[in-house]
């Protein structure tokens, strides 16, 4: 199985900062990889996928770089409701694998 | 916008089977180039592919749970169904039905659609 690694586990950031959020693959996984927001209680929600691409009603202010091994997820200026956490997941090899997930906090 | 709806019994005895309907609305199950999938989460961690079925007949499954797991759809129902058997504490968790869309020329997959999960305790 393909291993994701995020870092950081979690991270405190103040509304308006901009936050970056690392993916790293235990191979290369070309760009078959997409980044989910889980908010307390609630299902993940699918932000960015093939590496790059917004999901369709996600705001601009999410973005997604990278290919082969290292890939990230910044948030340009983070918002009150972006506090939640973060997984990557790589759909390059069965079985397809998450990312342990980044908490990103309320300063 | 499709939608899905878990259902099934919220706690399971040790050694029994785990039984979960996915409902769908709002799209046909049928569709040939969708992934209908289970993941779960066990309590306050991430998360963990069960396993998808294709075109209604070519399921696939994680070899980490594949002896014990079976995932089929009822087409006539617009749903599609987890078995897993043998369960142990180990298996308590929030389960998901998702849909996975496979665009054509992207060669990939993702999760664009999920339930609203379903926690499931074993416990005798």
């Amino acid at each position: 199985d393909i291993q994701m690694t995020q870092s950081p586990s979690s991270l405190s950031a103040s509304v308006g900062d901009r936050v970056t959020i690392t993916c790293r693959a235990s191979q290369s996984i070309s760009r078959y990889l997409h980044w989910y927001q889980q908010k307390l209680g609630k299902a993940p929600k699918l932000l960015i996928y093939g590496a790059s691409s917004l999901q369709s009603g996600v705001p601009s202010r999410f973005s997604g770089s990278g290919s082969g091994t290292e890939f990230t997820l910044t948030i340009s200026s983070v918002q009150p409701e972006d506090f939640a956490t973060y997984y990557c997941q790589q759909s390059f090899s069965t079985p397809p694998t998450f990312g342990q997930g980044t908490k990103v906090e309320i300063k | 916008q499709v939608q899905l709806q878990e259902s099934g019994p919220g706690l399971v005895k040790p050694s029994q089977t785990l039984s979960l309907t996915c409902t769908v609305s709002g799209g046909s199950i049928s569709s040939g180039s969708d992934y209908w999938s289970w993941i779960r989460q066990h309590p306050g961690k991430g998360l963990e592919w069960i396993g998808f079925i294709y075109n209604s007949v070519s399921p696939y499954y994680n070899p980490s749970l594949k002896s014990r797991v079976t995932i089929s759809v009822d087409t006539s129902k617009n749903q599609f169904s987890l078995r897993l058997s043998s369960v142990t504490a180990a298996d308590t968790a929030i389960y998901y039905c998702a849909r996975a869309v496979a665009p054509e020329d992207s060669g990939s997959y993702w999760f664009d659609s999920w339930g609203q999960g379903t926690l499931v305790t074993v416990s005798s």
